[in-house]
């Protein structure tokens, strides 16, 4: 089956204490993308990487760092410089346009990791 | 003005009737619009994405596209109270070279048996 894994679903972690999120796709999608969900908040792009060994920040990528080793693979470092880390993180990867017959822009998600910092 | 706007609801509709989910957008270039569910505490499933102006269906689902408007809409026929969640409105925009998709703050939906 074709999809995408984060783990773990939970994370409790003490303040100034760095924590990394494994996001995983066979869907050999070429772009990957990680976003933090706050209670009553849309989706914000926190980084996004289109090719292997490249990746961007998105709008709020402060406390965050991030590598792309393999297509495969995007994880997210929640560093102790991230001001209110408690959110529900979700990793998504989608096909860039002009990639065969699968449609650009589609992203689909991952099913989320709700860390928790105290 | 918010680049992706949509009412948070909720939107109360009884079981059986048509729910009309809506959302408008600021940037006129945009040719990607998607509509996501969301479950509580779960994450986002895209269930339609539209192109073209008018209408797509897809099962009890209809997407409708505006771009003079930059309005796109969703209709569910026959709401089921498993389609209780909250629809998130996302369309695809230019920044920074980038294609990004900017997500609306969602609709809360809520299917009364």
């Amino acid at each position: 089956d074709g999809g995408i894994t984060q783990s773990p679903k939970y994370l409790f972690r003490k303040e100034g204490q760095n924590v990394t999120l494994s996001c995983e796709q066979n869907l050999n999608h070429d772009a990957m993308y990680w976003y933090r969900q706050d209670p009553g908040q849309g989706l914000r792009l926190i980084y996004y990487s289109q090719i292997v060994n490249d990746f961007q920040k998105g709008d709020i990528a402060e406390g965050y760092s991030v590598s792309r080793e393999k297509k495969e693979s995007f994880p997210l470092t929640v560093t102790s410089a991230q001001k209110n880390p408690t959110a529900f993180y979700l990793c998504a990867s989608s096909p860039l346009a002009g990639r065969g017959r699968m449609r650009p822009y589609e992203q689909y998600f991952g099913p989320g990791t709700r860390l928790t910092v105290t | 003005q918010k680049e992706v706007e949509q009412n948070s609801g909720p939107l109360s509709v009884p079981e059986g009737a048509i729910a009309s989910l809506n959302c408008t957008y600021s940037d006129r270039v945009s040719q990607s619009f998607f509509w996501y569910r969301q479950y509580s505490g779960k994450s986002p499933e895209l269930i339609m994405s539209i192109y073209s102006n008018g209408d797509k269906e897809d099962g009890r689902f209809t997407a409708q596209l505006n771009k003079a408007s930059q309005y796109v809409s969703l209709l569910i026929r026959d709401s089921q109270p498993s389609d209780s969640a909250t629809y998130l409105c996302a369309v695809n925009m230019l920044s920074d070279s980038f294609q990004k998709l900017v997500f609306g703050t969602g609709t809360r939906l809520l299917v009364s048996p």
